[in-house]
């Protein structure tokens, strides 16, 4: 079974520009959460959907926004970027009632 | 509000064996997990503890005390590949039960 895949691996961009990460969950698993990590903070919780609604948000400012599609496929995007968004984004999959995340390799995103 | 506590660095000799602490504070209680980080790679589950009690997997073992808010993973045996960080989380009940993560622990292993 194919593991969680998140595209693109690295991304840079400027200051005030947007960005779309995507995210494709193991075969069979609805519910996709996104997390985003920098050194020394640990992971910090971004959004939870499961069956293309979102059922919990972490305490992120509304530039943050994600959204999941009919094939469990989700996406986020994080509008008027800033240099503290550089961060490595995670996104995790796992069956609805089970409670192991299974986590992407991330998106490295650089903000110049 | 919650919290949870690692260490932040820990070294340790190959063929030894090492304690991960992880303390937390939260409302209520709804299960510990594990997760160990290679660098520049995904997290991997190692376990989940909802139950007082050491919890044994091979090398690794998992202990919780819901009374004291305290965790550890216990590694055994240890090897060169374990050299990683390990992540300890809880779910958050006034948070509508999201995962709050620690800041990881980075574990070196040295020959």
């Amino acid at each position: 079974k194919a593991g969680v895949t998140q595209t693109p691996r690295y991304l840079i961009k400027t200051r005030g520009q947007q960005v779309t990460l995507s995210c494709s969950p193991i075969s069979g698993h609805r519910s996709v959460s996104w997390y985003q990590q920098t050194p020394g903070q640990g992971l910090q919780f971004l959004f939870e959907y499961f069956s293309e609604t979102q059922r919990n948000k972490g305490n992120f400012p509304g530039r943050f926004s994600g959204r999941q599609f009919s094939n469990s496929r989700s996406e986020m995007n994080v509008s008027t970027l800033e240099l503290g968004d550089s961060a490595l984004y995670l996104c995790a999959s796992s069956l609805y009632g089970e409670e192991t995340q299974y986590f992407g390799p991330g998106t490295r995103l650089l903000v110049l | 509000g919650q919290n949870i506590d690692q260490p932040t660095e820990m070294t340790a000799t190959e063929g030894a064996i090492v304690q991960i602490n992880c303390t937390y504070q939260t409302s209520g209680f709804n299960g510990l997990f594990w997760y160990q980080q290679h660098a520049g790679e995904a997290p991997t589950f190692l376990s989940y503890n909802v139950l007082d009690g050491l919890e044994e997997k091979g090398r690794f073992s998992s202990f919780l005390s819901r009374s004291k808010g305290y965790s550890y993973l216990l590694l055994k045996e240890l090897q060169m590949k374990d050299s990683a960080s390990y992540l300890c989380a809880v779910r958050d009940p006034d948070s509508n039960y999201q995962l709050i993560w620690g800041a990881g622990t980075k574990l070196i292993i040295k020959p």
